[in-house]
């Protein structure tokens, strides 16, 4: 079981908005303000799209942004892209020693 | 611009050794903590260590049980994963990481992965 839960899948059109949660603890994503984002298309390295909650690392579009709400971490995807398609994973510090716990991933599917 | 190489995976029995290697390029390797994280087929990814950016200090997940040990030789730009008595559930991909600046936040530059099957 992982540490965070997320949806196992979204979908959305071409154009369109999706937004994926990702819920943990007032330990993990309630407590620190490093949580972060990646997509991964199977077969490549994992690309780190939302790092500290909000904040996009160069290059990548601001089409993706990071949100939080208490304990949930959300990830929006706007004007949405056949490229978009992929798996993302949430992430955060857990406290301690504890550097990093996911979330078991959702798969995005572009329509 | 950055690069990371992972090498070392293969195919192995349950209770044996493997190492794995992470080649540094195109950044002050020096500088920065570095990550193992792993994937282990159909399911999420999963933080394996961590080490400081001297090696002074090293950190483990819970399933890693005193197994592996994470090292780097800052002199050669190398980062590595000692993994001993492996057991079957450690079949997966092995991810060499580096984080954007400081030590907790993203993991913005991975290596490509290298493979570790675990079978009898």
């Amino acid at each position: 079981q992982s540490a965070l839960t997320q949806p196992p899948s979204a979908s959305g059109s071409p154009g369109q908005s999706v937004t994926i949660s990702c819920t943990g603890t007032s330990g993990d994503i309630g407590g620190y303000n490093y949580v972060s984002w990646y997509q991964h298309h199977p077969g490549k390295a994992p690309k780190l799209m939302i790092y500290e909650v909000t904040r996009r690392p160069s290059g990548v579009p601001d089409r993706f942004s990071g949100s939080r709400s208490g304990n949930t971490a959300s990830l929006t995807v706007s004007g949405l892209q056949a490229e978009d398609e992929a798996d993302y994973y949430c992430s955060s510090y857990a406290g301690g020693n504890n550097f990093a716990v996911f979330g078991g991933g959702t798969k995005l599917t572009v329509l | 611009q950055v690069q990371l190489v992972d090498s070392g995976g293969g195919v192995v029995q349950p209770g044996t050794s493997l190492r794995l290697s992470c080649a540094a390029s195109g950044f002050i390797f020096r500088n920065y903590a570095m990550y193992w994280v792993r994937q282990a087929p159909g399911k999420g990814l999963e933080w394996v260590a961590v080490i400081s950016y001297d090696g002074r200090n090293e950190y483990y997940a819970d399933f890693v049980e005193g197994r592996f040990t994470i090292s780097r030789d800052n002199s050669k730009n190398m980062l590595f994963l000692q993994m001993n008595n492996l057991r079957v559930e450690d079949t997966g991909f092995f991810y060499c990481a580096r984080p954007n600046y400081d030590i907790l936040t993203g993991l913005e530059y991975w290596g490509q992965g290298t493979l570790v099957t675990v079978s009898s």
